[in-house]
């Protein structure tokens, strides 16, 4: 059973602040990382797939590391605004036989940006 | 471009009864895969078709689930007879490419009361 934590489970900051969330995996059998943002109602919109160790991107405001050796992702929001409050969502991808990219998904990071 | 739908965004229905939820993925991608989020819980994978065919569907909870895809394009997931904990928000995604890092891009979700 391939277990992925996600932590902090929820986070209330003030507009402006930076923020950071962890995301950890199993270290074999890695693929790749997907981060989404997800707001309830709406689809979780893909943030970044991440494959390679030490790998680092950005978007805007948000950006991601990733150690695949040791088995953790960190996502960073730079200056958060209120439109940036949504469920984060991490999701391992492993090496599969016979193809298919089955996620395992972590249980999110609520995050709450107030004025 | 069109993203993944589903229909119904809500249903409620009683316990016994049976529900046909649908998905109509990114035109063009061959691969469709169903997951379930259930409160509180993370995301998990039930299964996922390549075109018309099902490629893995070991996450399927029992045989009161039945997943198709009828000509390699929408997909329907029916539940019968329905039980309280089938209740949750059964989401759709679709991509393109097989057994590389491919982006999933996902529906808003069905969700499902089951009273």
């Amino acid at each position: 059973i391939l277990n992925v934590e996600q932590s902090p489970q929820s986070l209330h900051v003030q507009e402006g602040d930076s923020t950071n969330f962890t995301c950890s995996f199993p270290s074999s059998n890695f693929y790749a990382l997907h981060w989404y943002r997800w707001e309830t109602a709406k689809s979780p919109e893909a943030l970044f797939v991440m494959t390679l160790n030490g790998d680092e991107k950005k978007k805007g405001r948000i950006s991601a590391t990733l150690n695949t050796k040791e088995g953790y992702s960190y996502l960073y929001i730079k200056g958060s605004q209120p439109e940036d409050s949504a469920t984060y969502l991490c999701a391992f991808d492993p090496i599969l036989t016979g193809g298919g990219n089955k996620l395992t998904f972590g249980t999110g990071t609520q995050l709450k940006v107030e004025l | 471009e069109a993203g993944v739908t589903q229909f119904p965004s809500h249903s409620v229905i009683e316990k016994g009864q049976t529900v046909t939820l649908r998905c109509d993925p990114i035109s063009g991608h061959d691969n469709l895969y169903w997951y379930r989020r259930v409160m509180g819980k993370e995301i998990k994978f039930l299964l996922h078709f390549v075109k018309e065919s099902k490629q893995d569907e070991s996450g399927m909870p029992n045989n009161r689930f039945l997943a198709e895809r009828t000509g390699g394009t929408y997909s329907t997931l029916k539940v019968q007879p329905a039980e309280l904990e089938d209740s949750g928000v059964y989401f759709c995604a679709s991509s393109q490419v097989q057994g590389a890092v491919d982006e999933q891009f996902f529906g808003p979700g069905t969700r499902l009361t089951v009273l």
